[in-house]
């Protein structure tokens, strides 16, 4: 079974530019996240969805940042102006949608802003 | 605001001993509770769950539960040099996963 994937593995930028990231879940997972985790920290949860509907962002700066999950299946999660504080690797995970399975992870994208 | 908090570490023990990791969350309506395991530069892989009140164990590892006390716990018996990571405590309930800040542990030869 193929895994959660993710692209790209790593991405340098300058601050006020744009990003974005891909991430393709596990076939079948309804569930899908996005969580920031900086270097030293727990993940922290940006955006969930549920098929392609949004489950929570509370978390997301929507200032800058916005997801999209258009046709249920894969995601696209973006930064724009990127800010130095950005730098991170950026977690995409999926599950099923019932609330007793795990989550599973792809390979993170590592930003750095430069 | 949902808070999962865990004892920050870092915390040590010598090869053979028993490390014991804690996690306590705020969110009362939380079902599905989860340990995961992050070596250094890798993601998060799941070494745990547990859903009801009590201890479930796998191997080295056991996970235990108290949903009155809002409180999980993960012990790793016969710790091994391999053992050495992050441990991150997760929380599913209500629509969302969220993770605490982990507990870095070290297991010296």
């Amino acid at each position: 079974e193929a895994g959660v994937a993710q692209s790209p593995r790593y991405k340098i930028i300058e601050k006020r530019q744009s990003v974005a990231f891909w991430c393709n879940p596990i076939s079948g997972h309804a569930t899908l996240y996005w969580y920031q985790q900086i270097l030293g920290q727990g993940p922290k949860l940006l955006i969930q969805f549920q098929n392609n509907g949004v489950v929570d962002d509370s978390q997301l700066p929507k200032d800058r940042f916005s997801a999209e999950r258009l046709k249920g299946v894969d995601s696209t999660l973006k930064i724009q102006p990127a800010k130095l504080e950005d730098s991170a690797v950026y977690l995409c995970a999926s599950s099923l949608i019932q609330e007793n399975t795990e989550a599973f992870f792809g390979q993170g994208t590592r930003l750095t802003v430069v | 605001q949902k808070e999962v908090e865990q004892n920050s570490g870092p915390l040590s023990v010598p090869e053979g001993a028993i490390a014991s990791l804690n996690c306590t969350y705020s969110d009362r309506g939380s079902q599905s509770f989860f340990w995961y395991r992050q070596y250094s530069g890798k993601s998060p892989e799941l070494i745990m769950s547990i859903y009801s009140n009590g201890d479930k164990e796998d191997g080295r590892f056991t996970a235990q539960l108290n949903k009155a006390s809002q409180y999980v716990s993960l012990l790793i018996r016969d710790s091994q040099p391999s053992d050495s990571a992050t441990y991150l405590c997760a929380v599913r309930g209500n629509n969302d996963m969220r993770f605490g800040a982990g507990t870095r542990l070290t297991v010296k030869p």
